[in-house]
């Protein structure tokens, strides 16, 4: 959805290197998400955002810390790559809590 | 625990028949059930939901999903599938609010394979 948009769409780190994936949407949703997608086990949520001051973990936020500089920007760190933590990264957002949500096209993290 | 399961990882389909790909989930309390589309290098794109209402749900490109209570299933379908189709499937059930925020649980998707 081109009103959520991610960048980069492809890195390569090495480990212990540190990286920010950034993530805005011009949706004016005060919701938003950032999952990994792993082959085989759908998306986790990583960290969640319900306004500016609020943010959240989600069910797999060690390694991982965001910023929510704005309502339309979520920033997720990896302080310390590992190869654990290459994966597809996608970014969401949402209006209200029974809505669906929309996502970014994605961020391609390898560590190496 | 809340939880979503497809039992398919691939779901093969020629051209023209009917399609199903299928979605079992638990939760507590009602279900709020999703279903998302990811065609390659693309993000995930929604195609329908299940809110309350209806048990039949119609949604995006003659997408369907059929809610089914006592089966705890939320099953996509489509009438006549397209070589266009071939993608990958999630379904995806909210969980109550308390719980992360009404997170959304995925499945581990379904690909669908439209041939000719």
């Amino acid at each position: 959805d081109a009103d959520v948009t991610q960048t980069p769409r492809n890195r390569i780190t090495k480990t212990g290197k540190r990286i920010m994936l950034e993530c805005s949407q011009t949706k004016g949703h005060d919701r938003m998400y950032w999952y990994r997608q792993d082959p085989g086990l759908g998306l986790r949520l990583i960290y969640y955002s319900f306004d500016v001051k609020d943010i959240n973990k989600g069910e797999i936020s060690d390694g991982y810390s965001v910023s929510r500089q704005a309502q339309a920007k979520f920033s997720l760190s990896l302080e310390s790559a590992i190869p654990n933590q290459t994966a597809l990264y996608f970014c969401a957002t949402s209006e209200t809590g029974l809505g669906e949500q929309y996502f970014g096209p994605g961020t391609r993290l390898t560590v190496t | 625990a809340q939880s979503v399961a497809q039992p398919e990882d691939q779901v093969n389909v020629a051209e023209g028949n009917p399609l199903t790909v299928k979605c079992t989930y638990s939760v507590s309390g009602n279900p709020y059930l999703f279903w998302y589309v990811q065609y390659p290098n693309r993000g995930l794109q929604f195609l329908l939901k299940y809110i309350t209402g209806d048990n039949l749900v119609k949604g995006s490109y003659g997408f369907e999903a059929e809610f089914n209570k006592s089966q705890t299933s939320f099953h996509l379908k489509k009438p006549s599938a397209l070589v266009s189709d071939s993608a990958l499937y999630f379904c995806a059930v909210r969980v109550p609010f308390y719980n992360q925020g009404g997170k959304l649980i995925f499945g581990q998707g379904t690909e669908l394979s439209v041939k000719p």
